[in-house]
């Protein structure tokens, strides 16, 4: 098992460029998740899914969009960069219930100039 | 609401000491999972222990252990004899049964000094 796989691991972008980061578990889970992580901030949800065709917002979704076509793939889109989405970024999943461990992927560090 | 706080921001230890991270958390549900997880330097987040809110009982793993206390809605996270390997970042993380969000405290930064 591979588990959470997220690329690229590093990105720089210009203000304004778009780009799609990509998430990926083998475990069949079936809820995923964004984070974002800042200095003194913790992790704050971005979107979050419960299945696939299903995805709902988090606490930061403003400049993101995601889609959730199969089980295993839940990819993070920003539409166009801007310097405050300079963070690292990590997916999660777990199985379906609350009560169940999130196990987060490697986490993706972007710039925005 | 739902909260988790993470009072200490820093934490400095000299090695073979033993360090404990509080973490105290807020919610109106009765049923409920609490979390740690371990951010070494190198980034990934490492999941540490889950305990559910019904099961009060601290728990030792070598040379980690958990206190959970309700009437003060803490758990608490003691390294016993600190070593340098144990430097990291540390989140306490609350899932309650409504909703589907995790809630993240802001993390406790523990340098052990060799």
């Amino acid at each position: 098992n591979a588990g959470v796989t997220q690329t690229p691991k590093f990105q720089v972008l210009k203000t304004g460029q778009s780009m799609t980061l990509q998430c990926a578990q083998d475990m069949n889970h079936e809820y995923m998740s964004w984070y974002r992580q800042d200095p003194g901030m913790g992790l704050r949800l971005i979107h979050y899914s419960v299945g696939a065709g299903i995805t709902d917002q988090g606490e930061v979704p403003n400049g993101y969009n995601v889609s959730r076509s199969t089980t295993e793939d839940f990819p993070l889109r920003l539409l166009s960069a801007a310097p405050s989405q300079t963070s690292v970024y990590f997916c999660a999943s777990r199985r379906q219930e609350y009560t169940d461990t999130q196990y987060f992927g490697p986490g993706t560090r972007l710039t925005v100039l | 609401a739902q909260k988790v706080t993470q009072a200490q921001t820093e934490i400095s230890v000299v090695e073979k000491e033993d360090v404990t991270l509080d973490c105290v958390y807020e919610t109106r549900d009765t049923t409920y999972y609490l979390f740690w997880y371990k951010q070494p330097p190198s980034g990934e987040l490492v999941f540490l222990i889950r305990r559910n809110s019904f099961d009060e009982q601290n728990e030792i793993s070598g040379r980690y252990s958990w206190n959970f206390q309700k009437s003060t809605s803490s758990f608490n996270f003691t390294i016993t004899a600190s070593q340098v390997v144990d430097s990291a970042v540390y989140f306490c993380a609350l899932t309650p049964n409504t909703g589907n969000q995790f809630y993240f405290g802001t993390g406790t930064s523990l340098t052990v000094i060799p």
